[in-house]
């Protein structure tokens, strides 16, 4: 049972370099999310979609974006990498129905020097 | 004042006892609710779903309080893996289903 995958688990890297986050779920799940965590700062919802092609902004989604292609896959993407933006990154997927949980990826540490 | 808040403990507690957590939230059109568990450098998994008559899993209670706006969760007889961080998780039904969490309760379960 895959659920959802992130990768990669671990990255570095440098200021201002771009990367991809990658998140993909098998389990036709309407909604996706993106998470950072920080200490002290609990969870915090960077993106979230609601279904392919619509995606809207979550609590800090500055200096990120994301699309929905497909209802499997839902890529983060950092634009120019920030020190601020040192964190781990978890992915999360749910049912359409609002009253349903979020399952979580295993995450993304992310390290920005 | 934040949408959903914890207290952070840490509770550091023996085994065998019973450990209960508190967590508020703001937005009175919240809907559903959730308790999470977080080992250390690992994602959330849920434990439970919070239902509005209260609900038991084995040796954890959940509760639901609408009117005072919070949520409990209670654990007896602490094993010592039960210690973690347990986070409590919001929505409305207008938000699409976006979870808001609160910061989590450091709980230490010692021989």
């Amino acid at each position: 049972n895959a659920g959802v995958t992130q990768t990669p688990k671990f990255q570095v890297l440098k200021t201002g370099q771009s990367m991809t986050l990658q998140c993909a779920q098998d389990m036709n799940h309407e909604y996706m999310s993106w998470y950072r965590q920080d200490p002290g700062m609990g969870l915090r919802l960077i993106h979230y979609s609601v279904g392919a092609g619509i995606t809207d902004q979550g609590e800090v989604p500055n200096g990120y974006n994301v699309s929905r292609s497909t209802t499997e896959d839902f890529p983060l993407r950092l634009l120019s990498a920030a020190p601020s933006q040192t964190s781990v990154y978890f992915c999360a997927s749910k049912p359409g129905s609002s009253n349903q949980p979020q399952h979580f990826g295993d995450g993304t540490r992310l390290s920005i020097l | 004042r934040k949408e959903v808040e914890q207290d952070p403990g840490p509770f550091n507690v023996p085994e065998g006892a019973t450990v209960a957590f508190n967590c508020t939230y703001s937005n009175s059109a919240s809907q559903s609710f959730f308790w999470y568990r977080q080992d250390c450098r690992k994602e959330p998994k849920l434990l439970m779903s919070v239902y509005s008559s209260g609900n038991e899993d084995g040796r954890f209670t959940a509760q639901l309080n609408r009117a005072s706006q919070y949520i409990s969760l209670l654990i007896r007889d602490s094993k010592l893996s039960d210690s973690a961080t347990y986070l409590c998780a919001v929505n409305t039904i207008t938000s699409y289903g976006k979870l808001t969490f609160g910061q989590g309760t450091i709980l230490t379960v010692h021989p």
